[in-house]
């Protein structure tokens, strides 16, 4: 099983909501990856969770959240969003520091309100 | 971090071989060079991935000369499939952080 799931696939919400969005894998990567897409725009990374322990925040707002609840499993918790914040977010895993082959999917596609 | 530049856009016809460059005068010494492909509404999709020379798999060939300062990936017999956005990336050493180039829009015509 080569995929990496993520739901939902589109959500909408208030800038007064909270919502989260969820990846998971079942290739028994250790490294898990958060990337924000704008349109016409390259993937930006935001977090990486490497054995399940938050390796890199890029100055994220706070108004994101991560989480890795296990190896399998990667969330991103949302809270008082900005309209600036409509994006794809794609969701990443890596077997680990020696392959720099990561497995994307599909995204999801968010739209604030 | 080595910073990326590829041509904004690139056409080509089906059966014609493509050729997209990367440049990266800043890598570092132990940094890879990996390539991605990426249709509309969905997520990238690794394409191939070298450290010097040549590296060829099923769909594509990597080129990167000695000093490393930039990389060309091959797409050979390109068809209409192949219409996509391609990303270059330098990967730093002994991290996770990866930084997407600005990417090529190959547009692939009949």
């Amino acid at each position: 099983d080569t995929e990496v799931t993520q739901t939902p696939k589109h959500l909408v919400m208030g800038m007064t909501n909270k919502k989260s969005l969820k990846c998971e894998q079942h290739m028994g990567h250790r490294a898990m990856y958060w990337y924000k897409q704008k349109a016409k725009k390259p993937p930006e990374l935001m977090f990486v969770y490497s054995y399940e322990k938050l390796s890199i925040n890029e100055s994220v707002p706070s108004r994101f959240s991560p989480e890795c609840p296990n190896s399998s499993l990667l969330n991103l918790h949302l809270h008082a969003l900005q309209p600036e914040d409509s994006a794809l977010y794609l969701c990443a895993s890596s077997q680990g520091q020696t392959s720099h082959e990561q497995y994307f999917g599909p995204g999801t596609r968010l739209t604030v309100t | 971090l080595a910073k990326t530049t590829q041509p904004i856009s690139m056409d080509s016809y089906e059966g014609q071989e493509v050729n997209i460059t990367c440049s990266h005068n800043n890598i570092a010494t132990n940094d890879y060079i990996t390539w991605y492909q990426q249709f509309p509404s969905q997520g990238p999709r690794f394409i191939i991935q070298g450290y010097k020379t040549k590296v060829t798999n099923e769909v594509a060939s990597l080129f990167i000369p000695a000093d490393r300062k930039s990389s060309t990936l091959s797409l050979p017999r390109v068809s209409l499939s192949d219409t996509a956005v391609y990303y270059c990336l330098v990967g730093e050493s002994g991290t996770y952080k990866y930084i997407f180039g600005t990417g090529t829009r190959l547009k692939v015509l009949a």
